[in-house]
């Protein structure tokens, strides 16, 4: 089975310019969650969504960073306008909400440079 | 509040060496997960093991075992015969869920380096 798959692996790009990341999900599940890493500040949850619906969005740094699920094989996060401090590597992750399944599986990761 | 402690920043052993990684958790929730994951130097967060609050027996997966206590609130990681492909960043998480709370909560994660 296909895992999590994110897009895209690598992207740098200069300050100010919009940034989109994109994830598809395992098949299936019905969470998704979108996680921030960063030397200083570890694993951070950014947002979640059950069902497509976003349940909690105060990891959100801030106005700049939105997401969105439209469908349950779609997400995205958005960052406008970047800036240096957003490089990070950012991951999607998923989750079958059922006792038996409650692992989250996580994505490669998408490798942000804002320069 | 939820939260995970990984004391051990950084280990370094040499091959064929036995390691402990240690994770302290805190939680009011009575039904709970603990988790741990592999990052090795490629960057993925790689899926080791899953523990609920109601199993407490060890698990032992090869080289791999865990030990959960929830009388001290623990669940270590321990690498029997350390091989240098173990050297990673290992994170222990926890996912509880009272009041449909079900973020998965990482510890600052333990840099294990095996030398040769």
């Amino acid at each position: 089975d296909a895992g999590v798959i994110q897009s895209p692996r690598h992207e740098v790009t200069e300050m100010g310019q919009e940034v989109t990341l994109r994830c598809k999900p395992i098949s299936g599940h019905d969470y998704l969650f979108w996680y921030r890493q960063t030397m200083m500040r570890g694993l951070e949850l950014l947002i979640y969504f059950n069902n497509n619906v976003p349940i909690d969005d105060s990891g959100m740094p801030e106005d700049r960073f939105s997401a969105k699920m439209p469908n349950a094989s779609f997400s995205t996060l958005k960052i406008q306008p970047s800036e240096p401090r957003d490089s990070a590597v950012y991951f999607c992750a998923s989750s079958l909400s059922s006792s038996s399944g409650n692992t989250i599986y996580f994505g490669e990761g998408s490798w942000l440079t804002v320069v | 509040a939820q939260k995970v402690t990984q004391a051990q920043t950084e280990i370094s052993v040499v091959e064929k060496e036995d390691v402990t990684l240690d994770c302290v958790y805190e939680t009011r929730d009575t039904t709970y997960y603990l988790f741990w994951y592999k990052q090795p130097p490629s960057g993925e967060l790689v899926f080791l093991i899953r523990r609920n609050s109601f199993d407490e027996q060890n698990e032992i997966s090869g080289r791999y075992s865990w030990n959960f206590q929830k009388s001290t609130s623990s669940f270590n990681f321990t690498i029997t015969a350390s091989q240098v492909v173990d050297s990673a960043v290992y994170f222990c998480a926890l996912r509880g869920f009272s009041g449909g709370y079900n973020k998965l909560i990482f510890g600052a994660g333990t840099r294990l380096a095996v030398h040769p």
